[in-house]
């Protein structure tokens, strides 16, 4: 059973840089049958993908984050990370990262999630 | 807005059946799935490529489509059932969407 665990600091300061870890076990993030995601949520509103990454190291971000966004993958420590820069409070949300099965290039869907981690954004 | 629009909130008595809609131009030649957010927990999958589900997700869930249009059905729903519900599914450009949320109410 694999599981997805996020970690990070649960506080940042306006216009600074967000570096969350997802950590899995269970099984290796080396494979092709997956995409690794990340997700968020903002209190008391909806799921917003923010973008997935490919064992390859290959991406796909969500295109309303402007760039703001960045996932990086090490296979080496069964780990994948986001990093959001420019953060300001309206980034506050919990952060989810997921598994993804991949159905076609680019697609899929969420299998597995972390149990996320809050992150507030205030100086 | 949101591109996979969903009822807000969907209230009825346990034992009916709940039937929850998503729709959209994403939808239009590409697999749905649904997940279930109690309060205070992660998102959970109970259906997949429209109308698969999961092992260990109990057979009164149920996915269907008809055009542009899925559809989420909960036969016989139960107070454990209560929760946000949120489909997803990938546009014509790639990017991973979710619907709105339907909050489920078991009164």
């Amino acid at each position: 059973q694999v599981q997805l665990q996020e970690s990070g600091p649960g506080l940042v300061k306006p216009s600074e840089t967000l570096s969350l870890t997802c950590s899995v076990s269970g099984d290796s993030i080396n494979t092709d049958q997956y995409y690794w995601s990340w997700i968020r949520q903002t209190p008391g509103k909806g799921l917003q993908w923010l973008g997935n990454i490919y064992n390859s190291g290959s991406t796909n971000y969500n295109p309303s984050l402007a760039g703001q966004v960045r996932i990086l993958i090490d296979t080496s420590k069964n780990q994948f990370s986001l990093r959001m820069t420019s953060m300001t409070a309206a980034d506050t949300a919990v952060y989810h990262c997921a598994r993804a099965v991949r159905i076609a290039t680019k697609r899929g869907y969420f299998q597995d999630w972390g149990q996320g981690t809050l992150v507030s954004v205030s100086s | 807005s949101y591109e996979l629009p969903q009822p807000p909130s969907v209230s009825l008595s346990p034992g009916q059946t709940a039937r929850i809609t998503c729709s959209g131009d994403a939808l239009s030649n590409q697999a749905a799935s649904w997940y279930q957010q109690r309060p205070g927990q992660a998102p959970l999958l109970v259906i997949y490529k429209d109308t698969e589900r999961p092992s260990g997700i109990p057979e009164r869930f149920s996915g269907s489509r008809s055009g542009t249009t899925v559809t989420l059905t909960i036969s016989g729903v139960l107070a454990e059932d209560e929760g946000d519900y949120y489909c997803q599914s990938t546009d014509s450009l790639y990017n991973w969407v979710f619907g709105g949320g339907t909050k489920l109410t078991v009164l």
